[in-house]
């Protein structure tokens, strides 16, 4: 089945140490997105690829980065994590500008010590 | 810009019930569409039903559908015979200014009994 897969489902940090979160797509779909949401709230968008063209969202902090090496593949990077990043990552993609619909992958939580 | 809003942190329903999750919105655009995901404990977003401003009936997929009222600016999910396995998070979602970038609403969490 075609699919959003995000690796790890479950990743501990230290203060401050970087960590790179995965997401790989077989639906072959244009854009990608990176969500983070913290307990109880809404998934807060923090950036998203349509193709190679990266868009940050104008409060996503410096500490968060993204890479995109190809179609299927898409990478969270955080250069600093501190105790407030702590949070569910999701991922999801979505065809192309003009389909609105968006698939999530099952997420990671991360915590950070 | 765009706003949606859930009034209802939480909800009960007993099994074999129905029950409604509210959500409202603010646009100025013409042409938009309304999204409802449902995100269980293990955290995965799953996409439930999609409504259209301009289709003409109401959306349904299985035991969930839509109580659209467009002058109102609402879009209610309704959930038909709620099982054990609906208990989990709701969001309604809307594209931002058109855009392929999605808002969501705080959530509703629903709790089924048996």
């Amino acid at each position: 089945d075609a699919m959003v897969i995000q690796n790890p489902r479950y990743q501990v940090t230290q203060f401050g140490k970087p960590v790179t979160l995965s997401c790989s797509q077989t639906l072959n779909h244009n854009v990608m997105y990176w969500y983070q949401q913290k307990s109880s709230q809404a998934p807060k968008l923090l950036f998203h690829y349509y193709d190679k063209d990266f868009n940050n969202e104008a409060d996503t902090p410096d500490n968060f980065q993204s890479r995109r090496p190809n179609t299927s593949f898409c990478f969270l990077d955080i250069r600093s994590p501190g105790l407030g990043d702590a949070a569910m990552y999701l991922c999801a993609t979505g065809r192309d500008r003009t389909y609105n619909e968006q698939f999530f992958g099952p997420g990671t939580r991360l915590t950070v010590l | 810009a765009q706003k949606i809003t859930q009034t209802q942190p939480g909800m009960f329903v007993q099994e074999k019930e129905a029950v409604t999750l509210d959500c409202t919105y603010d646009t100025s655009d013409q042409s938009y569409g309304l999204f409802w995901y449902k995100q269980p404990s293990s955290g995965e977003m799953i996409f439930l039903i999609y409504q259209g401003s301009y289709d003409e009936q109401n959306a349904t997929e299985g035991r969930y559908s839509l109580n659209f009222q467009k002058a109102r600016k609402s879009a209610n999910l309704v959930i038909s015979a709620s099982q054990l396995g609906d208990s989990a998070m709701y969001f309604c979602a809307m594209p931002v200014d058109s855009s392929y970038k999605l808002i969501f609403g705080s959530g509703t969490r629903l709790l089924v009994r048996p």
